[in-house]
């Protein structure tokens, strides 16, 4: 696959631990975000969602922490698997622009079985 | 099946040559969007339209064209490439709901151009 992940930051986690990926959004503003995960030769694909008047949110073994204070976004993957090796990215949507999303640089999941 | 297709997945032409990028989806969706995907840089909106005849620029928008004459398609142009719009190119679309108008974005397979 094509390789859009140079020098980014890599997380290295065994098979079967919890990942936290974290995420710094720029704009104080923004009232919805995303996180996506991309594999390798692969279009980004959906993850779970959250508002900003949420600061938690679940999904099947997913959690987004938000903490808007310090415009932090967190994911949280449960029991990690081999499959859960990727790219994540997170996105940000400045209120009141509604379809403008702000990408961050993504990180690197590898999972050692 | 559900998807978003893009022609063509892969493209090398010459500084200068128009080329257009296609991209077609058969949700009904109503938003659409079109990203560049370069090393170190992540993904950057270049245009998104929340529908039919209405389009806005994203974050990278100049060099770039895009129309939105019917539901289901979304090309983006370029008129004069040039080698530093050597990318990959993502498309996507979106029900449109929500409140960022976005949701769940389906992202196509991708369309990696090479311009000398």
């Amino acid at each position: 696959g094509e390789s859009v992940g140079l020098h980014l930051p890599t997380l290295s986690v065994q098979e079967g631990d919890n990942s936290i990926i974290n995420c710094a959004y720029s704009n104080s503003a923004s009232d919805y975000f995303i996180w996506y995960k991309q594999e390798s030769g692969k279009g980004p694909q959906f993850i779970i969602d959250i508002r900003s008047n949420m600061d938690k949110r679940q999904g099947q073994r997913v959690t987004v922490l938000l903490n808007k204070t310090v415009k932090h976004l967190s994911l949280q993957i449960a029991a990690t698997q081999p499959g859960d090796s990727a790219v994540y990215f997170c996105a940000e949507n400045l209120g009141g622009s509604q379809g403008n999303l702000i990408f961050g640089k993504g990180t690197k999941l590898s999972v050692k079985p | 099946e559900a998807q978003v297709t893009q022609n063509p997945r892969y493209l090398i032409t010459v500084t200068g040559k128009k080329l257009t990028v296609t991209c077609s989806q058969n949700m009904n969706h109503e938003y659409m969007s079109w990203y560049r995907q370069d090393p170190g840089l992540g993904l950057r909106q270049i245009y998104y339209s929340m529908n039919v005849e209405v389009t806005d620029k994203g974050d990278v928008p100049e060099g770039y064209k895009v129309s939105r004459k019917e539901k289901r398609n979304f090309p983006l142009i370029l008129e004069s490439p040039s080698p530093n719009q050597t990318s990959l190119y993502f498309c996507a679309s979106s029900p449109g709901y929500g409140l960022a108008g976005v949701d769940t974005q389906y992202f196509g397979p991708g369309t990696r151009l090479t311009v000398l």
